[in-house]
């Protein structure tokens, strides 16, 4: 089955670039997708398609896919932005879909 | 406003049955492919299941595939998850929620918790 891998936890000061790496095999080839989710909330997506925003996203949040990597990166990251974080993708091999095993954003 | 509320989720005995049901305000489930994503305590999310806008095609995580069977009423704008030889791993907040197209899940209920205890 496909695995996609992401760092346990990531920390970045206010106002700085968060970075949050998703690794699976060939991930490049498919569509990712980003979740935040905030403590005792539902996850809320974040980014579809790779790098596609919702509307009320703020343009903060983007994302990139190549390779064996997608990325999502947070600018100017606010205390808000404290959250668990997880890539989706879809495995057509296996018709599951597959999540991350999450990162947990914090900001110092 | 668009919500999903999920309902029928509580104690269970291990070896036990339970219903879940989703169902919408603000919207009709009768376009939507829909989902059922699970998450242990303190653990990360886990899909569970994906059934078709027409029920067509159902899928399962191979974790309960023969125990669980999703469906949907959708004369009763309702998404289901009949759940069943339930085990202390099926301990979880249970969520649906719709999928875009492909494009990920946009909309997400509140979720309910299944806990298997005895």
């Amino acid at each position: 089955s496909y695995v996609l891998t992401q760092p346990p936890s990531v920390s970045v000061a206010p106002g700085k670039t968060a970075t949050i790496t998703c690794g699976g095999h060939n991930i490049g080839s498919k569509s990712v997708h980003w979740y935040q989710q905030k403590p005792g909330q539902a996850p809320v997506l974040v980014i579809y398609y790779d790098s596609d925003r919702p509307s009320g996203i703020p343009e903060r949040f983007s994302g990139s896919n190549s390779g064996n990597t997608a990325t999502l990166t947070i600018s100017r990251v606010e205390a808000g932005d404290e959250a668990d974080y997880y890539c989706q993708v879809w495995d057509s091999s296996s018709d599951h879909w597959v999540f991350g095993g999450g990162t947990k954003l914090t900001v110092l | 406003e668009v919500q999903l509320l999920e309902s029928g989720g509580g104690l269970v005995q291990p070896g036990g049955s339970l219903r879940l049901s989703c169902a919408p305000s603000g919207f009709s489930l009768r376009s939507y492919a829909m989902n059922w994503v699970r998450q242990a305590p303190g653990k990360g999310l886990e899909w569970v299941s994906a059934i078709s806008n027409n029920a067509g095609s159902t899928y399962y995580a191979d974790s309960v595939k023969g125990r669980f069977t999703v469906s949907r009423d959708n004369s009763k704008n309702t998404l289901y998850l009949q759940m069943s030889s339930l085990g202390a791993e099926d301990t979880a907040v249970y969520y649906c929620a719709t999928d875009a197209q492909g494009a990920g899940f946009d909309y997400w209920g509140q979720g309910t918790l299944v806990t298997v205890s005895s």
